[in-house]
């Protein structure tokens, strides 16, 4: 199983800051097979990045996605007052998939 | 645009199951599969397994497998996810979540997930 662990586990940043989110995998996931997606409370995820580095439709250009085979990054270049959020990577290149424990970002 | 909707929050007994629906509508059910993702409260994400509806082949996680079982209906666009001899570890939050790419392949790919249900609460407590 491939596990993945993201840092760091909180990003405390003020609307307009850049935010850098890590995701390192036990193993390479190739370039191909790693997505972002985000979480609010009491909703379900939203996917924002798929293949490491493509937008998911109708997610804002602020989102970039990174990286390859065992490190990747999501970016939010301005964050805005919606982004504030939990963010958990997953991989999709071995079963079982598996998912990161997140990255909560909170306003600062 | 697809939606998936499930079923109501359920609260069972020890040792007892549980079987959670999602029902699409919207778009195209049969050719995308749809995997069946748990969240524990406050907990991270834990993907169960998979189905691709034309087929009816599911995938599980090895850690599932002797409990789950994950069916689908073409002809109500609905599916399945039944887990078996349940504890108070399983009470979550179960998600259906359709994958990203459609798809002819017999058993489910991998793959990211783009439409998410609303998610089903599942207490299980004596």
């Amino acid at each position: 199983e491939i596990v993945l662990t993201q840092s760091p586990g909180t990003l405390s940043l003020s609307p307009g800051e850049r935010a850098t989110l890590s995701c390192r995998a036990s193993q390479s996931v190739s370039s191909t097979f790693l997505a972002w997606y985000q979480q609010k409370p009491g909703q379900a995820p939203r996917l924002l990045i798929y293949g490491a580095s493509s937008r998911a439709t109708g997610i804002p250009d602020r989102f970039s996605g990174s990286g390859s085979g065992t490190d990747f990054a999501l970016t939010i270049s301005r964050l805005e007052p919606e982004d504030f959020a939990v963010y958990f990577c997953q991989q999709y290149y071995s079963s079982p998939l598996t998912f990161g424990g997140g990255t909560k970002v909170e306003i600062k | 645009q697809v939606q998936l909707v499930q079923s109501e929050a359920d609260m069972k007994k020890p040792g007892s199951s549980v079987k959670v629906s999602c029902k699409a509508s919207g778009g195209t059910f049969s050719n995308y599969a749809i995997s069946w993702v748990r969240q524990a409260p406050g907990q991270g994400l834990e993907w169960m397994g998979g189905i691709l509806p034309i087929f009816g082949t599911p995938n599980y996680a090895q850690r599932f497998q002797d409990r789950v079982t994950i069916t689908a209906d073409e002809s109500t666009t609905t599916a399945y996810m039944e887990l078996t001899s349940l504890s108070s570890e399983d009470t979550a939050v179960y998600y259906c979540a359709r994958h990203l790419q459609e798809t002819s392949a017999v058993i489910p790919p991998n793959d990211a997930f783009d439409v998410w249900g609303q998610g089903t609460m599942v207490t299980v407590s004596s």
